[in-house]
């Protein structure tokens, strides 16, 4: 069974530039969350995809958008880039239908110069 | 809105001696709840959750949590810890997804265990 896999590991960006950050889910899961976790903070829900549609959002501006393909993987794309959006990505997938548990990838570290 | 709370920053333990990290949380109906541990640099790996039924659940690495109503907690507790339990603890709550939507994990802003030797 394949674990939550993301690319890339890490990645610097200056502001105002634009990111996209993947992920693939673990076998047999449908539905893909991502997170941003600021330096010493728990993570903040994003949004979730599921059948390749957003199914919930999180307090986050329309500068932070996704996708998910048939395959179920997913990606995060941020516009124009805040020094506020360094941060740990974290992607994590499940089972959709009910309050299935999330199993996290390892994450993608975010630096905005 | 859900909530979750975590008093403390920072624990200090000693290693063999037992272990309790506290999570209360706020939530409108029954909520579900997982214990995520991290360690630096790494993500998230859940120790546990609760759905329903026996409110005492057991997880992996020998961990425990118990979920009481009356109080809105779900505390972790480790009988005897170990070097390697050192990380970062989170406490979450999650919705049903069956109503439509999905609001996420609401998560606690962590709990950092340190082991003493």
């Amino acid at each position: 069974e394949t674990g939550v896999t993301q690319s890339p590991t890490h990645l610097i960006k200056t502001r105002g530039q634009q990111v996209t950050l993947r992920c693939s889910s673990q076998s047999g899961h449908n539905t893909v969350s991502w997170y941003q976790q600021a330096l010493g903070q728990g993570p903040q829900f994003i949004f979730q995809y599921y059948r390749e549609e957003e199914n919930g959002r999180g307090n986050f501006p329309p500068r932070f958008s996704g996708l998910q393909f048939p395959n179920y993987s997913s990606e995060l794309n941020v516009n124009a880039l805040e020094l506020d959006d360094s941060a740990l990505y974290l992607c994590a997938s499940s089972l959709a239908g009910g309050a299935y548990e999330q199993y996290f990838g390892p994450g993608t570290r975010l630096t905005v110069t | 809105a859900q909530s979750v709370t975590q008093p403390d920053i920072h624990i200090t333990v000693s290693e063999g001696a037992s272990l309790e990290l506290r999570c209360n949380y706020s939530y409108g109906a029954t909520p579900y709840l997982f214990w995520y541990v991290q360690s630096p640099g790494q993500g998230l790996q859940l120790l546990l959750k609760y759905f329903s039924g026996d409110t005492l659940v057991q997880g992996i690495k020998g961990f425990e949590a118990e979920f009481k109503r009356s109080q809105s907690s779900f505390n972790l507790r480790k009988p005897s810890v170990h070097w390697s339990d050192a990380a970062e603890y989170f406490c979450a709550v999650g919705d049903d997804y069956s109503g439509g939507g999905a609001d996420g994990l609401t998560f606690g802003k962590g709990t950092h265990l340190i082991i003493q030797p």
